[in-house]
């Protein structure tokens, strides 16, 4: 089954530690997007990918990088420059879903705890 | 970017009764389309509306798109517990893809 696969599910980091959250796609969709949540709330755009090699930031990208070198992959990396990085992941991709329109597929989330 | 702002904040029903949910936006639109979060998952496309349609059905959910107001709303009839859930409506207009803060529904059983 196509998909998207998000790892870790939990992950617990230390402040000033980079990490790095994974997000792989077999939907061969060209874009890419992270978004993050914290409770109660809705969805930020952290960064998002047209296309392989290309990437911007969304409307929260301070303290956070990504790289796009394949089409598969988009991680996404949790700076220590980040000041309030606790919160919940969504790895999307964007692709074809019936009469041509495009549409979201969401993977199932990270869930990133500072201590 | 294209951010759709949905109304009410948090809706709670009873178990049988119909939901209505908006969503409001500012700009021109190619689609729209709702989404499902159930707690601590990821979201879950449940329609897409094109600009040039005003309703379409999918099951229980009904939307409706007037875009001289700017507008959408979903409807979700004979409403379920496992329909709690937050929606969220999403505005296809180019690829910076942003959402509202989305509705919360709760349905009592």
């Amino acid at each position: 089954d196509g998909g998207i696969t998000q790892s870790p599910k939990y992950l617990f980091r230390k402040e000033g530690q980079n990490v790095t959250l994974s997000c792989e796609q077999n939907l061969n969709h060209d874009a890419m997007y992270w978004y993050r949540q914290d409770p109660g709330q809705g969805l930020r755009l952290i960064y998002y990918s047209q296309i392989v090699n290309d990437f911007q930031k969304g409307d929260i990208a301070e303290g956070y990088s990504v790289s796009r070198e394949k089409k598969e992959s988009f991680p996404l990396t949790v700076t220590s420059a980040q000041k309030n990085p606790t919160a919940f992941y969504l790895c999307a991709s964007l692709g074809e879903r019936g009469a041509g329109a495009n549409v979201l597929t969401f993977g199932a989330g990270s869930r990133l705890t500072v201590l | 970017s294209q951010q759709g702002e949905e109304d009410p904040q948090a809706l709670s029903i009873q178990e049988g009764e119909n939901a209505t949910m908006n969503c409001s936006y500012k700009t021109s639109i190619n689609n729209l389309q709702w989404y499902r979060q159930n707690s601590g998952r990821g979201l879950v496309h449940l329609i897409l509306i094109r600009s040039n349609e005003r309703e379409k059905h999918s099951g229980r959910l009904r939307v409706t798109l007037d875009t001289s107001k700017k507008s959408s709303s979903l409807l979700i009839t004979a409403s379920r517990a496992a329909d709690t859930a937050s929606y969220f409506c999403l505005c296809g207009s180019n690829y910076k893809l942003t959402f509202g803060k989305g509705t919360l529904l709760t349905v009592n059983p």
